[in-house]
């Protein structure tokens, strides 16, 4: 069965750039979360979208943004990056804004 | 907003043993509580999960239980193997569609 598809798998920024982070739902699910799980830590909620729209908000510092296009594939845009956002970064999705969430394989961002 | 709290941290059994997880949470508006299982650098994988309206729920050795007056859940895994080694996390989301809160995690380890 298809899967949530993630890129890039890995990403290696310094400080202060910029990163795209894409999401890709499984087939004709239209919400989507992103959460971000640091070493050794829970996965933390960003933000989910739901139809293009922003759903709910969580812990999303202001240098980030995302958004969900017209396919439902979504895009996390991080800018200024610091250290702290080394993270794994985890993409997941639902069906018609459904409990089950199913995550992507998670794009690694290092910040050096 | 919602906390959830997962114990023990770590747990410790031998293969063929029963492994308990234990969580609770702290809105008594949520509805839906999932278990994930993480394998080091992975995505969570939801192994099962249990809605309010129900007090428990087995598939196959995983059985979770919901006490809804207490505000406490728990994950009975029995008949351990070695490949259930792995962090699981607990979590608690209210309204459809809306973020997954999830627990501090727990260290899974058995050994044969």
């Amino acid at each position: 069965a298809a899967g949530v598809i993630q890129s890039p798998r890995h990403l290696i920024k310094e400080k202060r750039e910029t990163a795209t982070l894409k999401c890709y739902p499984i087939p004709r699910h239209d919400t989507v979360y992103w959460y971000q799980q640091g070493p050794g830590q829970d996965p933390q909620f960003l933000i989910s979208f739901y139809e293009k729209m922003q759903s709910d908000k969580g812990s999303i510092p202001d240098r980030f943004s995302a958004q969900q296009f017209s396919d439902y594939h979504s895009e996390l845009n991080m800018s200024s990056l610091e250290l702290g956002d080394s993270a794994l970064y985890f993409c997941a999705s639902s069906f018609s804004r459904g409990d089950e969430q199913f995550f992507g394989p998670g794009t690694r961002l290092t910040v050096l | 907003g919602e906390n959830v709290e997962q114990h023990p941290s770590t747990l410790s059994v031998q293969e063929g043993d029963s492994a308990v997880i234990k969580c609770t949470y702290s809105d008594s508006a949520s509805n839906y509580f999932p278990w994930y299982k993480q394998e080091l650098g992975k995505r969570p994988q939801l192994i099962i999960d249990i809605r309010s309206n129900v007090g428990e729920k087995k598939d196959q050795r995983i059985a979770v239980t919901l006490n809804k007056t207490a505000k406490h859940f728990s994950l009975h895994i029995t008949e351990t193997q070695p490949e259930d080694s792995a962090v699981y996390f607990c979590a608690a989301s209210g309204q459809a569609g809306t973020a997954l809160i999830f627990g501090k995690g727990t260290t899974l380890s058995v050994s044969s």
